[in-house]
């Protein structure tokens, strides 16, 4: 079953510009993963962010989480056409291995 | 470190055909996942092994489908008899201690058409 589940499902803009996805989960959970995926690839792990943290950055990465409204957020800062790619949110099932990913952002950034 | 590799990276097949797909996870992990991707599921999780003991198959479809890891360098993941619905990339992914807070690293999938 869906997990996490991505916002919005595409978004187009221009390079330079700031780029954020949502994802909103539906249990508890321990942590949350972010992951690229470019086009015929394998996905890419981002960044993790812990329960207890609610920011967490990465070069040109920023991903917040909000445990009390279930959702988290990914901000791309300075995008760059090679940033374009499917971005993806998972979070584990009851602590156990098995992570969940939602249907990701679809990313495209305009030179 | 050469990731995990998978192989083929393209299986046509007639339906009714075995497929075999295997999987290299990257030495030293512990823990192996075989993925589905399908435009109108997205991401799904079939199966995972930690240390090659099976830990969890709920996700695999039907008995058609049916994984093995002989050992911790190799994996495969077979379709008897495949169907055109099994159509999808297929990704094998690998994690260092297994756990929510071990990441995954996947390979770059193999692509199977069934016709």
């Amino acid at each position: 079953s869906q997990q996490g589940e991505e916002d919005p499902q595409a978004l187009s803009i221009q390079e330079g510009e700031n780029a954020t996805m949502n994802c909103s989960y539906k249990t508890s959970i321990n942590n949350l993963q972010w992951y690229r995926q470019n086009s015929g690839r394998g996905l890419v792990h981002l960044i993790l962010i812990r329960s207890n943290e609610r920011e967490k950055h990465s070069g040109r990465l920023r991903v917040t989480l909000d445990t009390s409204k279930k959702s988290s957020s990914l901000l791309i800062t300075a995008s760059r056409a090679a940033d374009t790619a499917s971005y993806f949110c998972a979070t584990g099932q009851g602590g156990s291995e098995k992570l969940v990913f939602g249907k990701g952002t679809k990313l495209t950034v305009n030179p | 470190d050469a990731g995990v590799i998978q192989s083929p990276r393209h299986e046509v097949t007639e339906m009714g055909q075995e497929v075999t797909l295997r999987c290299k996870p990257i030495s030293g992990h512990n823990s192996l996942f075989w993925y589905r991707q399908t435009m109108m599921r997205g991401l799904e999780l079939l199966i995972y092994f930690n240390n090659n003991v099976p830990i969890d198959d709920s996700g695999m479809p039907e008995d058609r489908f049916s994984a093995k890891m002989p050992n911790a360098s190799f994996s495969t993941l077979k379709i008897q008899p495949s169907e055109p619905r099994d159509s999808a990339v297929y990704f094998c992914a690998s994690s260092l201690t297994g756990g929510e807070d071990s990441p995954l690293h996947f390979g770059n999938g193999t692509r199977l058409t069934v016709t």
